[in-house]
């Protein structure tokens, strides 16, 4: 197990365009979550699912933001007409119910940078 | 809702010396989790610590300690014989419920002086 994987690790796009981000999360995690840190701050949560069913989105997540997990594994974060202010690091967790153990890990994140 | 509060945007402390890392935080909730992270320049998001809200004893790992007191809703960071290595932004988090969302604070940057 490698732990969480997201792709790519940077991403550099003109403001107008559509970005997508992958997260693979730990493969018995059955919870993926999505969280946005911007320079300086910490990381703000977004969006998170349970199998493949998203069961929570913050008001952070705006319109123009979607975020799938087709079959309960790997999950996709789309941004769609991308502005200035999407700039930030992108990260993924995952996590898994089992007894007392706490299994919530982190990916290393994808870096956006819109110009 | 919930919030967490890190007063000192920076730190320094020399090699070998002991830093404490502030924290406060606010929830309704009666049961939650505490956390530490670090998160070195690479990004990668690491687990320090964490202490389980219906615990009264402080939380430990190796240089790490905690001091946790629940009616004041404080949960500080101890770092003992400081090493290089410890240098990052730590952040403390809440999380009111085993395995959900994780609120974070604004973060603290420790620089360790050699």
């Amino acid at each position: 197990d490698t732990g969480v994987s997201q792709d790519p690790r940077h991403k550099i796009t003109k403001r107008g365009q559509n970005v997508t981000f992958r997260c693979d999360p730990i493969s018995e995690h059955n919870r993926l979550y999505w969280y946005r840190q911007t320079l300086g701050q910490g990381p703000e949560f977004l969006t998170y699912f349970q199998n493949e069913a998203q069961l929570e989105k913050s008001r952070l997540l705006s319109d123009r933001f979607s975020a799938e997990r087709p079959k309960g594994s790997f999950s996709t974060l789309e941004i769609q007409r991308t502005e200035q202010g999407d700039s930030a690091m992108y990260l993924c967790a995952s996590s898994q119910r089992t007894g007392g153990d706490y299994g919530y890990t982190f990916g290393s994140g994808t870096r956006l940078t819109v110009v | 809702a919930q919030t967490v509060t890190q007063s000192q945007p920076e730190m320094s402390v020399q090699e070998a010396e002991t830093v404490t890392l502030s924290c406060t935080y606010d929830t309704s909730e009666s049961d939650y989790y505490l956390f530490w992270y670090k998160q070195p320049p690479s990004r990668q998001m690491i687990l320090v610590i964490r202490q389980e809200a219906y615990k009264q004893q402080n939380a430990t790992e190796n240089r790490f300690s905690v001091n946790f007191q629940k009616a004041a809703k404080s949960f500080s960071l101890k770092i003992s014989d400081s090493q290089l290595g410890d240098a990052a932004m730590y952040f403390c988090a809440l999380m009111k419920t085993s395995y959900d969302k994780v609120i974070f604070g604004p973060g603290t940057s420790l620089s360790v002086i050699p």
